[in-house]
């Protein structure tokens, strides 16, 4: 596709159960980015994917917090156990690598839990 | 102590006329490069202007120009003649350290409307 596309826009789950949620990057982009964004606030750095390397997982806040990325393309990340304090705006970033000049950005994945 | 600083929640500004959103920094690294973003309600982030340390040009992309002011750690974001599509939340950030470093420090943002 022409951009990052995230599935779905918004998700209301109950307290307890588990998420998925997609990330599709631009085709060719390396580097893929998960970042959560609450209410009123800016951005913060979830799991980085660059290639074939192990992900950088040090921003994921406990271990129900989980993302893989299959065949260098196609991005999940799952929560399990969704607890209140998790809903928030989850975006996904693709650039072709690192972070040199921009990252793009999907329009984020609304999760709200009830 | 926070990396990124912007000192507005929120700025109201009158169409037509020129913006400055403040973006303040703290680094120890040389190398270093400064982003500004643009929210709309949408959602999506939207890249706008990028500025590396040793540039010795202030980055300018179209009615968007960063004020960048090394000495005082500032990089500020200067819209001229906004338009009410603006309107929006902007966000600075930052990357330490060389180019191959991924990860961005971001600033808590400004909500920026335009009046018509």
């Amino acid at each position: 596709g022409a951009g990052v596309s995230q599935s779905p826009s918004n998700k209301v789950t109950e307290k307890g159960k588990d998420v998925e949620l997609r990330c599709d990057p631009i085709s060719g982009h390396t580097a893929l980015y998960w970042y959560r964004q609450s209410l009123g606030q800016g951005l913060e750095f979830l799991i980085y994917f660059q290639g074939n390397s192990a992900p950088d997982k040090s921003g994921l806040p406990s271990d129900r917090f989980s993302a893989e990325r299959t065949g260098g393309s196609v991005s999940t990340l799952t929560i399990q156990r969704t607890q209140q304090e998790d809903s928030a705006v989850y975006l996904c970033a693709s650039s072709p690598w690192g972070l040199n000049t921009e990252a793009f950005f999907g329009q984020g994945t609304r999760l709200t839990v009830v | 102590a926070q990396k990124i600083t912007q000192t507005q929640p929120g700025m109201f500004v009158q169409e037509k006329e020129a913006v400055t959103l403040d973006c303040t920094y703290d680094t120890s690294d040389q190398s270093y490069g400064l982003f500004w973003y643009k929210q709309p309600s949408s959602g999506e982030m939207i890249f706008l202007i990028y500025q590396g340390s040793y540039d010795e040009q202030n980055a300018t992309e179209g009615r968007y120009s960063l004020n960048f002011q090394k000495a005082r750690k500032s990089a500020n974001l200067v819209i001229s003649a906004s338009q009410l599509g603006d309107s929006a939340m902007y966000f600075c950030a930052m990357r330490e350290g060389s180019w191959s470093n991924y990860q961005l420090i971001w600033g808590a943002g400004t909500k920026l409307i335009i009046k018509p």
